[in-house]
């Protein structure tokens, strides 16, 4: 049982550089997240997925694009990465989005766009 | 003013120590507030739910107030392996907003 696994760990791109970050979890978790955090500024959502099939934005989606695969998989893709992206991207999953569902976190992307 | 506050730190207590984290938010309306622990470098993990009525977890205790719109954390007799940074999280309609984080340094 892996929980939250996402790829790659590391990655340096070129401004103008497309990339896409991968996530999986095996906990049959209805929804799944993507975050960036950077200094100072904590936790941010980008956008969510409440349940397969279905993709919302959050707090600071522009730049970021995202697919919902099956249940199992939610990618974040950045089109055109600007230095301004440069930072570390977290999935999560949670088993509903329910007030007191935990929400399980991947072990990170860290994004430098040079 | 943030929608979720909390002093960055470092606190740096002796082990063995008691020690308090307060976070503060601005949305009276909020559902529902949690404490995640983040290790250098890793990723955050779920501590412990606040519930209304305060809640313990064996040398941790959370406690809401909400008259006074705050989440305490305290930490009793501090280990070594405390040592992280603690991120305070409230849940309201449609939001999940997650603190800059207090950072926790148990010393010798």
């Amino acid at each position: 049982n892996a929980g939250v696994t996402q790829t790659p760990k590391f990655q340096v791109l070129k401004t103008g550089q497309s990339m896409t970050l991968q996530c999986a979890q095996d906990m049959n978790h209805n929804s799944m997240y993507w975050y960036r955090q950077d200094p100072g500024m904590g936790l941010r959502l980008i956008y969510y997925s409440a349940s397969e099939g279905t993709t919302d934005k959050g707090e600071v989606p522009n730049g970021y694009n995202v697919s919902r695969l099956n249940k199992r998989e939610f990618s974040l893709r950045l089109e055109s990465a600007a230095p301004s992206q440069t930072s570390v991207y977290f999935c999560a999953s949670s088993e509903a989005r329910g007030y007191y569902n935990e929400q399980f976190f991947g072990p990170g992307t860290r994004l430098t766009v040079l | 003013r943030k929608e979720v506050e909390q002093d960055p730190g470092p606190f740096n207590v002796p082990e063995g120590a008691t020690v308090a984290f307060n976070c503060t938010y601005s949305n009276s309306a909020s559902q529902s507030f949690f404490w995640y622990r983040q290790d250098c470098r890793k990723e955050p993990k779920l501590l412990m739910s606040v519930y209304s009525s305060g809640n313990e977890d064996g040398r941790f205790t959370a406690q809401l107030n909400r008259a006074s719109q705050y989440i305490s954390l305290l930490i009793r007799d501090s280990k070594l392996s405390d040592s992280a940074t603690y991120l305070c999280v409230e849940r309201g309609y449609q939001k999940v907003t997650f603190g800059t984080g207090t950072k926790l340094q148990v010393i010798p």
